[in-house]
């Protein structure tokens, strides 16, 4: 069964709003987890990486204040895509890392559609 | 910076057929290559990996060889089923493990019956 959620996996909302996607894991605590969007036919790209109960790292390119990733708790991420444009519309997928080590997990993604 | 190229899809072939799926990179140092699949409404999920050059990765019947002279990790399988429907996905990492990965685009796969 899954070990990362997310939630929605669609969600439809109107330019100027914001919207929030979670990404949680289920039976294991997760110390980090990765944002990842990928836009038609293009590659899955890195957005940031966050540590839980501290602040998200973005990649070059990618507006923090845009894009609010929060990690307050060992099983919950959020990102929050905030006075969303159509021009976010695009697939968003998260990884999770736990305690163990290497083994990542990856959520099912969603898919955000900005009218 | 660190990329991967993947061939583009989508692939529809029948059952039994054999399956490559090409994918090069370009990164610096030493990087770990990784195949990962995604089935319908599921996460993508680890399907195989390398971490040094010459090394192969195999797991389901799915086969790939790190070629660091042609800068390579072609996927392959001999004999696809229905099941082996999905998306695949090249990645590499800087790190050891799959940590910060950088994707390829993702080839959708279909087998047909």
């Amino acid at each position: 069964g899954a070990v990362v959620s997310q939630h929605p996996s669609r969600v439809i909302c109107k330019s100027g709003t914001s919207v929030k996607i979670e990404c949680r894991s289920l039976d294991f605590q997760a110390t980090t987890m990765f944002w990842y969007r990928q836009f038609p036919k293009q590659s899955l790209m890195l957005m940031a990486t966050s540590n839980e109960g501290s602040k998200a790292t973005y990649e070059q390119g990618v507006e923090k204040d845009k894009f609010l990733i929060n990690h307050a708790s060992l099983t919950l991420s959020t990102l929050t895509v905030t006075s969303a444009h159509p021009e976010d519309s695009s697939f968003y997928i998260c990884s999770a890392g736990g305690l163990s080590g290497n083994t990542i997990y990856f959520g099912e993604g969603s898919w955000l559609t900005v009218v | 910076g660190n990329s991967v190229t993947q061939m583009e899809g989508p692939v529809t072939l029948s059952e039994e057929a054999f399956l490559t799926i090409n994918c090069t990179y370009t990164a610096t140092g030493y990087p770990s290559l990784f195949w990962y699949v995604q089935y319908p409404g599921e996460g993508l999920q680890l399907l195989l990996k390398a971490t040094k050059a010459d090394d192969k990765g195999s797991n389901k019947g799915f086969e790939a060889t790190y070629r660091k002279e042609t800068t390579s990790f072609h996927l392959e399988k001999g004999s696809v089923q229905v099941s082996d429907s999905a998306v695949y996905f090249c990645a590499l990492s800087a790190f050891s493990n799959d940590y910060k990965l950088s994707f390829g685009a993702g080839t959708t796969v279909t087998v047909r019956a």
